[in-house]
């Protein structure tokens, strides 16, 4: 069975905090992976894509371990507009559709 | 702007009637649109790949007499779902392929009453 599996959450934290979500996927021919965040009653829109280099992009940075099928994402300084929940995404072969993991919800808190 | 829109982004229905929902690519063509389906605090699940002309594609367990799935044309692929009791209310969210790029509609909360 194709799975994404997510921390489960909820995660708490100020403003200004660092967290960091994982995610593992079981298909290891899996060829795509991003971190999509959703709002509430909202659709997806996608957060970033991640590379087994690594990538940052401002404030989050997105780490692929293909090796132990692993993919985080790291949020430094949050902010309250980061409140959301982040969804781990895989992709198996290009034109095929998107596997969501359930996601993890994210509150920040003044 | 929207590449992908989806229509009605809410809709309320009787049970047993059967409703449609639309998802239109905005000035491309898409070839594959996908269907998804969220209930409150879980994933997105995939129902079906719809391929324009052809037979969608369906997810196991998901039954095709009920979820009705047209792509007639490049740019609309509409979900209808059939005789709905209240347990088919739900998120329904359609994405599509174009140029390698997965693009999401706005979603339509159905509410089956």
């Amino acid at each position: 069975r194709k799975e994404v599996e997510q921390d489960p959450g909820p995660f708490n934290v100020p403003e200004g905090a660092t967290v960091a979500f994982n995610c593992t996927y079981s298909n290891s021919a899996s060829q795509s992976f991003f971190w999509y965040r959703q709002d509430c009653r909202k659709e997806p829109k996608l957060l970033m894509s991640v590379y087994s280099s690594g990538n940052e992009d401002g404030r989050f940075t997105a780490q692929l371990n293909r090796a132990s099928q692993y993919i985080s994402l790291l949020i430094r300084d949050s902010k309250l507009s980061d409140s959301a929940t982040y969804l781990c995404v895989v992709k198996e072969q290009a034109g095929t559709a998107l596997i969501f993991g359930k996601g993890t919800t994210l509150s920040v808190s003044s | 702007g929207a590449v992908v829109s989806q229509h009605p982004s809410r809709v309320i229905c009787k049970s047993g009637t059967s409703v449609k929902i639309e998802c239109r690519s905005l000035d491309f063509q898409a070839t594959t649109m996908f269907w998804y389906r969220q209930f409150p605090k879980q994933s997105l699940m995939l129902m079906a790949t719809s391929n324009e002309g052809s037979k969608a594609t369906y997810e196991q367990g998901v039954e095709k007499d009920k979820f009705l799935i047209n792509h007639a044309s490049l740019t609309l692929s509409t979900l209808t779902v059939t005789s709905a009791h209240p347990e088919d209310s739900s998120f329904y969210i359609c994405s599509a392929n174009i140029r390698n790029t997965i693009y999401f509609g706005e979603g339509s909360w159905l509410t089956v009453v």
